[in-house]
């Protein structure tokens, strides 16, 4: 149980185009959900927080209107990265965590690498 | 702001011997420490967390210890194998609105053979 999934698994952009990537769990609701991204050999940063039915929570520096969270249902998040850059190239790990089991253990999805040419 | 500090960066043991990772939160109020397993390209794995009413917890070859007063957590790995090499990252929940996780910088284990 608590299976998480990412869509694409890896993505191939131009630079200034836009992607989406998916987060779903698969076998549990979640009204919260985590995006993170991991530059090579560096640790997971949370980009920002997903709420189910609201605003996402950004942390500080990430841009709000560059990467875009919707969190329309209890198993379906998404992030876009509008006008991507070469710099925005990086592993986003989706995480959730269970509303029915509580607790606070996330379960993370299988990343998604973009690469931005 | 939240911070967790993790030692050392890389970590390079014999088959058989213990590794020891240590970190250091900031956020006192910080009640839930996991620690998660990430090989190359995959997702992040937990292996063990411990909640602050516990001072340790052990699951097999794995033990993670936590000192509160200190603000200091600790992941030992016995009897180490091949398999175990990995990079390691511990991490902390800051409480709050959404409770959210500040992960540590991580530390590459080299199990050597």
């Amino acid at each position: 149980g608590a299976v998480v999934s990412q869509h694409p698994s890896w993505v191939i952009c131009k630079s200034g185009t836009s992607v989406k990537i998916e987060c779903r769990s698969l076998d549990f609701q979640a009204t919260t959900m985590f995006w993170y991204r991991q530059f090579p050999k560096q640790s997971l940063m949370l980009m920002a927080t997903s709420n189910e039915g609201s605003k996402a929570t950004y942390e500080q520096g990430v841009e709000k209107d560059k990467f875009l969270i919707n969190h329309a249902s209890l198993t379906l998040s998404t992030l876009t990265v509008t006008s991507a850059h070469p710099e925005d190239s990086s592993f986003y790990i989706c995480s959730a965590r269970d509303v029915e089991r509580g607790g606070y253990e996330q379960y993370f999805g299988p990343g998604t690498r973009l690469t931005v040419t | 702001g939240e911070n967790v500090e993790q030692h050392p960066s890389t970590l390079s043991v014999q088959e058989g011997d213990s590794a020891v990772i240590k970190c250091t939160y900031s956020d006192s109020a910080s009640n839930y420490f996991p620690w998660y397993k990430q090989e190359l390209g995959k997702r992040p794995q937990l292996i063990i967390d411990i909640r602050s009413n516990v001072g340790e917890k052990k699951d097999q070859r794995i033990a993670v210890t936590l000192n509160k007063t200190a603000k200091h957590f600790s992941l030992h790995i016995t009897e180490t194998q091949p398999e175990d090499s990995a990079v390691y990252f511990c991490a902390a929940l800051v409480l709050g609105a959404t409770n959210k996780l500040i992960f540590g910088t991580g530390t590459l284990l080299a199990v050597q053979p």
